[in-house]
């Protein structure tokens, strides 16, 4: 069974701080690190697909960086606004995704 | 921006009865997922979906669950006979070709009673 964990469960971050979390998952048999922003009542929104080891991705003030042989991948983001309040998700795997339980971020205006 | 749509948002059924849940994947895509959250638990894949027939499925998706491609568009996911722990958020997901890219509809909440 695969595991993937997800650090920590719940953030809260005062606005303008910036902030990370991580993801853990197996570092055997990888194919692909998947993350995604989810706010409630809104369809899951892919923010990065991370295919190799030293991968960094960034898409406006928020980044990922992937370590597939120490089985890690952790989000940044920068000076964090309002709108940034969501679940970040992680998934491992191409195909079938193996979830992790999620980063609830909350930003305090 | 294409965008997978899932209807009903919200369903409440009795137990012992049949639900369908309805995807309409991005037009050109051609693998199609379903996956559930019951509250508090992780995400979890049910199926996988290519060229008309189950590419993948978890030991959830039993004889109970069914899934279907009736037409060009819709893809949907059939529950025969509800149970409780079936209560849960339902995604529907697809992707391109040579695409590791898993866009995600809004959800089916499904409430049994």
């Amino acid at each position: 069974i695969l595991n993937v964990e997800q650090s920590p469960q719940s953030l809260h971050v005062q606005e303008g701080d910036s902030t990370n979390f991580t993801c853990s998952f197996p570092s055997s048999n990888f194919y692909a690190l998947h993350w995604y922003r989810w706010e409630t009542a809104k369809s899951p929104e892919a923010l990065f697909v991370m295919t190799l080891n030293g991968d960094e991705k960034k898409k406006g003030q928020i980044s990922a960086t992937l370590n597939t042989k120490e089985g890690y991948s952790y989000l940044y983001i920068k000076g964090s606004q309002p709108e940034d309040s969501a679940t970040y998700l992680c998934a491992f795997g191409s195909g079938k995704l193996t979830f992790g339980t999620g980063t609830r971020l909350t930003i305090i205006p | 921006e294409p965008e997978v749509t899932q209807t009903p948002s919200h369903q409440v059924t009795q137990m012992g009865q049949e639900v369908i849940l309805r995807c309409v994947p991005i037009s050109n895509h051609l693998y199609f997922y379903w996956y559930r959250q019951i509250l508090g638990q992780k995400v979890e894949f049910l199926v996988s979906f290519y060229n008309n027939e189950i590419s993948e499925k978890s030991e959830i998706f039993d004889d109970q669950f069914s899934v279907e491609r009736p037409d060009g568009s819709n893809f949907t996911l059939k529950i025969r006979s509800t149970k409780l722990e079936d209560s849960a958020m339902y995604f529907c997901a697809s992707t391109g070709l040579l695409s590791y890219e898993q866009y995600f509809g809004p959800g089916t909440r499904l409430t049994v009673t």
